[in-house]
């Protein structure tokens, strides 16, 4: 199994919504990552778990919450998200810390349209 | 902070034809990644380059890593139009950033 799972795929919510987006994966991972992407633009990293403690952390709203119950799954609560935080949520994997010699995986990401 | 960037950013090709992607960075790193991205879609890995030197190929592309001139190119061989899609480059040093992106568009 070599895949990272996000669900949802789609997601709307209204500004004083509170939803979560999850990630999955099964390939013995020990570093989770969260991603931003917005149209015709590069990934941004928003948050890195290694060993299911947070060690990055981009300065990211507090409105996102990220959360790593264990070391298969990562969560992101999202809270009185506003209209320009509308993108694609992507999640990605790799063995440690770092990507080494097989780079990360992503998942299929969660589009994310606030209102 | 580190740097990454990848030119050209938008890249017009006939069907047939060759061309290179450069990804230049501004820190040390001997490692490397190469993505692509077709729209609304995920990202799939494409080559990891681990060291100077290195050289790695799939079908008609084929990319490199020279560290000490902190360059990566990746090379497409007589173009089709499948290879339509976003390439990123990305480099992972403390944290992994990604260039800006190459929107590669093959025309019949």
């Amino acid at each position: 199994d070599t895949e990272v799972t996000q669900t949802p795929k789609h997601l709307v919510m209204g500004m004083t919504n509170k939803k979560s987006l999850k990630c999955e994966q099964h390939m013995g991972h020990r570093a989770m990552y969260w991603y931003k992407q917005k149209a015709k633009k590069p990934p941004e990293l928003m948050f890195v778990y290694s060993y299911e403690k947070l060690s990055i952390n981009e300065s990211v709203p507090s409105r996102f919450s990220p959360e790593c119950p264990n070391s298969s799954l990562l969560n992101l609560h999202l809270h009185a998200l506003q209209p320009e935080d509308s993108a694609l949520y992507l999640c990605a994997s790799s063995q440690e810390g770092v990507w080494t010699s097989m780079g990360a995986f992503f998942g299929q990401g969660t589009r994310l349209t606030v209102v | 902070e580190l740097k990454v960037e990848q030119n050209p950013l938008f890249l017009s090709m006939q069907e047939g034809k060759n061309y290179t992607i450069y990804c230049n960075y501004s820190t040390t790193s001997d490692r490397l990644y190469w993505y692509r991205q077709d729209p609304g879609k995920s990202l799939e890995s494409l080559f990891v380059l681990l060291s100077n030197g290195a050289v790695k190929q799939e079908g008609r592309l084929m990319a490199s890593l020279d560290t000490k001139a902190r360059l990566s190119t990746l090379h497409i061989t007589a173009a089709v139009h499948d290879l339509s899609a976003t390439y990123f480059c990305a480099v992972d040093i403390t944290d992994m950033r990604f260039g800006a992106g190459t929107r590669l568009t093959v025309k019949p």
